[in-house]
C-alpha cells in the first residue's frame, strides 16, 4: 500500500522560505506512471493545487504561485520537495502531498494523499 | 484556468435521504477527468468517483456520480451519518488543476 509523509517546519516567518518534504513508502517515486503533487488548504476554506513533478524532475505550478515555488524530487530518497518563498499568511495551510498517474494516455486524479502539514506564518 | 462552481454550500439532511451536490464548470471538461472527494473533519480528501462515475476502490454504492460537459452531479442515494464531510469537486485535465469550492453536508 502507498503511504505518503509530508514533514517540515509548522512555523514559517513572513517574508521566509516554507520547505517541505513528502517521502513515498510502499512504492518507488521513479514509476514511470506516476506524477507526485502538493495541495494546499488554509484553514476552513478549499482545496489549491500548487504544483507536481516527474521523476525525471520535470515539474509544472499553478500560476498562483508559480513565481515563488520550486519542486524537486530525490530518488536516492524517494522523497519529493516543496519550496515556496516570501510567504505571507496567505500561505498559511495545511499542505498535502499526494499522487497522481498518468497511464496508457489516461490519466487518474490525486488517489493516494498524506495526511497533511498544517504551516504557520508567524513571526 | 476552469473555474468549478459548486452548489449548495451546505445541505443538510436526514439519514436515509438522498442528497444531490452540483458541480458546474466555467467551460466544458471531459467527463474522463471530472472527479469527486470526500474530506471527513480533520482528514485528507478521499478519492470517491472519477471519470465523473467510476467508483473508486471501496467506495459504496451509494454513492454515484453522473454528468458531462459543464454540469456534474454527486448523488448519495441514502445518507448515512458517517457521510458527514465536505464533498469537492475536481477537474485534472487542463493546467492548472482546479478543485471546485465544496459542499458541505450536515446529517440532521
Amino acid at each position: 500500500q502507498l503511504q505518503l509523509q509530508e514533514s517540515g517546519p509548522g512555523l514559517v516567518m513572513p517574508s521566509g522560505t516554507l520547505s517541505l518534504t513528502c517521502t513515498v513508502s510502499g512504492g518507488s517515486i521513479s514509476s514511470s506512471t506516476d506524477y507526485w503533487g502538493w495541495i494546499r488548504q488554509p484553514p476552513g476554506k478549499g482545496l489549491e493545487w500548487i504544483g507536481s513533478i516527474y521523476y525525471s524532475g520535470s515539474a509544472y505550478y499553478n500560476p498562483s504561485v508559480k513565481s515563488r515555488v520550486t519542486i524537486s524530487v530525490d530518488t536516492s530518497t524517494n522523497q519529493f520537495s516543496l519550496r515556496l518563498s516570501s510567504v505571507t499568511a496567505a500561505d498559511a495551510a495545511v499542505y498535502y502531498c499526494a499522487r497522481h498517474r498518468e497511464d496508457s494516455g489516461y490519466k487518474y486524479p490525486f488517489e493516494y494523499w498524506g495526511q497533511g502539514i498544517l504551516v504557520t506564518v508567524s513571526s | 484556468e476552469i473555474v468549478l462552481t459548486q452548489s449548495p454550500g451546505t445541505l443538510s439532511l436526514s439519514p436515509g435521504e438522498r442528497a444531490t451536490l452540483s458541480c458546474r464548470a466555467s467551460q466544458s471538461v471531459s467527463s474522463d477527468y471530472l472527479v469527486w472527494y470526500q474530506q471527513k473533519p480533520g482528514q485528507a480528501p478521499r478519492l470517491l468517483i472519477y471519470g465523473a462515475s467510476i467508483r473508486a476502490t471501496g467506495i459504496p454504492d451509494r454513492f454515484s456520480g453522473s454528468g458531462s460537459g459543464t454540469d456534474f452531479t454527486l448523488t448519495i442515494s441514502r445518507l448515512e451519518p458517517e457521510d458527514l464531510a465536505v464533498y469537492y469537486c475536481q477537474q485534472y485535465v487542463i493546467l492548472p488543476l482546479t478543485f471546485g469550492g465544496g459542499t458541505k453536508v450536515e446529517i440532521q
